[in-house]
């Protein structure tokens, strides 16, 4: 099981730009999440989807939306990115004991 | 939602136990985590705990839970160099499918 993976690794950006962060798991869980980590803030919530078919805004989804393709897969698109997007993109997804598992994440810089 | 706070920073010799503290605010929380990021890399999880629990030990860690003042405590005992990494305390309330992290904890093990 390769568990949380996510692509690309690194990405750098100019305003304006759009781009799209994929992300897939293979552990046959129902939940999937996006985060974001900047220093000092720790990791905020953009999206989730509790389960196939559905998704929910976080705690800081201006600026993004998601798609939950199927089961396996939940990208993230920033539409026009902005300086203030720069940060490190974490997928997550949780198992129904509420153990939540983590990608490696996306190193994104926008100029 | 609910604050969950830590300390920003812990340093420990080598050989020495850490203990790493954590306030919740959301008597709801039914699952607390602790999650270890080492630089560059993704969240791993460490250990958990469920909310009717005291204690939890799993090799060299131990979780202590005290429900009353909603604090939680990592100890590592015989702290390795290689525990160096950044801590973060997370819970997981009744009405959340998203766990709300605390800013984390940069632990530093000096020879």
């Amino acid at each position: 099981n390769a568990g949380v993976t996510q692509t690309p690794k690194f990405q750098v950006l100019k305003t304006g730009q759009s781009m799209t962060l994929q992300c897939a798991q293979d552990m046959n869980h129902n939940s999937m999440y996006w985060y974001r980590q900047d220093p000092g803030m720790g990791l905020r919530l953009i999206y989730y989807s509790a389960s196939e078919g559905t998704t929910d805004k976080g705690e800081v989804p201006n600026g993004y939306n998601v798609s939950r393709l199927n089961k396996r897969e939940f990208s993230l698109r920033l539409e026009s990115a902005a300086p203030s997007q720069t940060s490190v993109y974490f997928c997550a997804s949780t198992h129904l004991s509420g153990m939540q598992f983590f990608g490696p994440g996306t190193r994104l810089t926008v100029l | 939602g609910e604050d969950v706070e830590q300390s920003l920073f812990l340093s420990v010799r080598e050989g020495d136990s850490s203990v790493i503290n954590c306030t919740y605010t959301d008597s709801s929380s039914t699952y607390l985590y602790w999650y270890k990021q080492e630089p560059g890399a993704g969240l791993q999880l460490l250990t958990y705990i469920f909310s009717n629990m005291d204690m939890k030990q799993d090799q060299r860690l131990t979780v202590l839970l005290n429900k009353k003042d909603k604090h939680l405590s990592l100890r590592i005992a015989d702290t390795q160099t290689g525990d160096s990494a950044i801590y973060f305390c997370a819970e997981r309330s009744n009405s959340g499918y998203a766990l709300n992290f605390g800013k984390g904890t940069s632990l530093l093990v000096t020879p």
